[in-house]
């Protein structure tokens, strides 16, 4: 597997909380991506980054936002969790755009 | 939107026999992806196919690009219970972001 680690792995929080997730890689990929994942509607693209302090929206961006101030980290906020926001968030990198994606392990999210 | 479609959303089996899962595009795609997710895991990825009617093969599983573009599949043969999982495509037209399909759910029974 890439060197790709997610932390934390499991959270519970509150309505209206912040929430920070952080993905990081060793493999000194380009492009760093976040997905969500829920039943019924497979992965779902939320933002993605191109390079330090480079990023754009993906298809279910509202809600959420990015940092990347190194190449190896790539940050989510959710700057005030909604329970439509409970879900599975997987990180993912690749070395150039039209390559092949490595996903980490996934974190865990439920907002109550 | 640029949208792909996946079917069957399930699909049980019995061990041995072979499992099939379709991809369908709105738009032409540049290439096209196949990620397997087993329980509780994430998504690995497979293969990449990119030209038109492309056939690649990995052991018993082999995929398929269709002539448009537009389409793909994954076919399996004799299933194992190591194949459990959801198998995913995913399209990319040009340069866009690539859309993954809903997935497909593959359970084997022994």
């Amino acid at each position: 597997d890439a060197g790709i680690t997610q932390s934390p792995r499991h959270k519970v929080t509150e309505t209206g909380t912040p929430v920070t997730l952080r993905c990081h890689q060793t493999e000194n990929h380009r492009y760093m991506y976040w997905y969500r994942q829920d039943p019924g509607h497979g992965l779902r693209l939320i933002h993605y980054s191109y390079g330090v302090k480079d990023t754009d929206k993906g298809e279910v961006s509202d809600g959420y936002s990015v940092s990347r101030s190194k190449t190896e980290d790539f940050l989510l906020t959710l700057e005030s969790a909604t329970s439509s926001q409970t879900s599975v968030y997987f990180c993912a990198i690749s070395e150039e755009r039209p390559e092949d994606q490595y996903f980490g392990p996934g974190t865990r999210l439920l907002v109550l | 939107g640029q949208q792909v479609m996946q079917i069957p959303q399930y699909q049980h089996v019995q061990e041995g026999e072979d499992f099939t899962t379709y991809c369908n595009s709105s738009t032409t795609l540049s290439n096209i992806q196949w990620y397997k997710q087993r329980p509780g895991g994430h998504p690995v990825f497979l293969i990449q196919l990119v030209k038109s009617g492309e056939v690649k093969k990995q052991k018993r599983l082999t995929f398929q690009f269709g002539e448009a573009k537009k389409n793909s599949s994954l076919h399996i043969t004799a299933t194992q219970t190591t194949d459990v999982g959801t198998y995913f495509c995913a399209g990319r037209r040009n340069t866009d972001k690539l859309i993954f399909g809903t997935g497909t759910r593959l359970q084997v029974f022994p």
